[in-house]
Order: C-alpha cells, then sequence, then structure tokens
C-alpha cells in the first residue's frame, strides 16, 4: 500500500521560515494536500493541487510538489500556526495521509 | 459555507457495530463525494472511505469487510456502520466533504467537528 512519510516535529523561531516534507514514491506525480490541525480542533485545508490555498488561507502558506518530496512551506511564522500539519493524497481511488508533523513555535 | 455534523453513539461494545450519521445543511449532498475519517486519541488521521451522492463507495482496504457506507439524499444524511469493533477502533470520527474529485484535483474542504466513539465494555 502507499505512504505517506513525515518528520514528527518541526521547530521554527517567530518570523522564520518553516518547511514541513512529505515523501512518498512518485508523489510528484500526484497531487498533495496539506491540512492545518490545532489541539481539539477539526483538520483545515491550508493547500490543495500541491500549492493553491483555500480562500481565507494566508499567503504565508505555500506548496511545492516534485520528484519524491511534497513540501509545506510557512513564511513569516506566527504563533498562531502552531499546530499538527497533515499531507494527504490520492493513490487511484484510496486516499493516504502522512502520520503528521508537530510544529512547534519558539 | 456548508456545514457537517456528525451523530451517533459515544460508547459502543467490542464486537458489535458502530454506527454513525453525517447531516449536511446549508448545502446539497448532491453532486459531490462525501468521505469519513478517523483519529484515534494522540495519532494521526485515517481514511476510512467515501462514497459518492449516487451511491458508489471506495473503501480502505485495511478495514474492507467492515466498512459500509451509505448514502441518504432524501435526507442529505450519509453513514458510516463499521462492524466487529474492537479497542482499536476507538478514535474521533469525522465526516468530510470531497471537492474537487470530478475535476482532478480533490480536496476535503469541508469537516464536520467531530466525534468521540470509544469501544469498551
Amino acid at each position: 500500500s502507499y505512504e505517506l512519510t513525515q518528520p514528527p516535529s518541526v521547530s521554527v523561531s517567530p518570523g522564520q521560515t518553516a518547511s514541513i516534507t512529505c515523501s512518498g514514491d512518485k508523489l510528484g506525480d500526484k497531487y498533495a494536500c496539506w491540512y492545518q490541525q490545532k489541539p481539539g480542533q477539526s483538520p483545515v485545508l491550508v493547500i490543495f493541487q500541491n500549492s493553491k490555498r483555500p480562500s481565507g488561507i494566508p499567503e504565508r502558506f505555500s506548496g511545492s510538489n516534485s520528484g519524491n518530496t511534497a513540501t509545506l512551506t510557512i513564511s513569516g511564522t506566527q504563533a498562531l500556526d502552531e499546530a499538527d500539519y497533515y499531507c494527504q493524497a490520492w493513490d487511484s481511488s484510496n486516499v493516504v495521509f502522512g502520520g503528521g508533523t508537530k510544529l512547534t513555535v519558539l | 459555507q456548508v456545514q457537517l455534523q456528525e451523530s451517533g453513539p459515544g460508547l459502543v461494545k467490542p464486537s458489535e457495530t458502530l454506527s454513525l450519521t453525517c447531516t449536511v445543511s446549508s448545502g446539497s449532498i448532491s453532486s459531490f463525494y462525501w468521505s469519513w475519517i478517523r483519529q484515534p486519541p494522540g495519532k494521526g488521521l485515517e481514511w476510512i472511505g467515501h462514497i459518492y451522492y449516487s451511491g458508489s463507495t471506495n473503501y480502505n482496504p485495511s478495514l474492507k469487510g467492515r466498512v459500509t457506507i451509505s448514502v441518504d439524499t432524501s435526507k442529505n444524511q450519509f453513514s458510516l456502520n463499521l462492524s466487529s469493533v474492537t479497542a482499536a477502533d476507538t478514535a474521533v470520527y469525522y465526516c468530510a466533504r470531497v471537492l474537487g474529485k470530478v475535476a482532478g484535483n480533490p480536496r476535503f474542504d469541508s469537516w464536520g467537528q467531530g466525534t468521540l466513539v470509544t469501544v469498551s465494555s
């Protein structure tokens, strides 16, 4: 079965750039999505189709996907960006989520 | 903005069937795919399956045989049945809308608030 691998944790200082990776076999041939989940809340879509932002998502969120790796980049990271982030892709008609990355802003 | 709300028992006994319903409001269930996703306490997200409003389904292979997802367009609802549950099925269960699947750029754009289901005797 298809798998997506994320680092368990990433730390970033306020105002700096955070990058969270998601690896999977030929992931660049698929569309990657990213979801933000804060404690006790439902996930929120922040990136779809590799690099598109839904309405209401700040411009500091961006994404890319090439080869075997998709990357979520948060520029000028703010304290309110501290959350768990999940990548997700479709493998045929099945959905796969990465294991999640806890982003700490300190 | 479409809204989704999960409902169902919060406690299910081992070996029994977990049943949840998702009610869609402020939008029609027609012309979209709808999904169930779960999250065990302190763990990551796991896709359970999805259904098209017409009734066609796709399930996570790891749960196949235990999962049934159905839709009732007249009530703007879709439902999840998970049979033979064990403690490993304890999780927050989310329903979500799939946007863009027909267009080839699918994503989960709207989620319910989630409901915790505990499997315990």
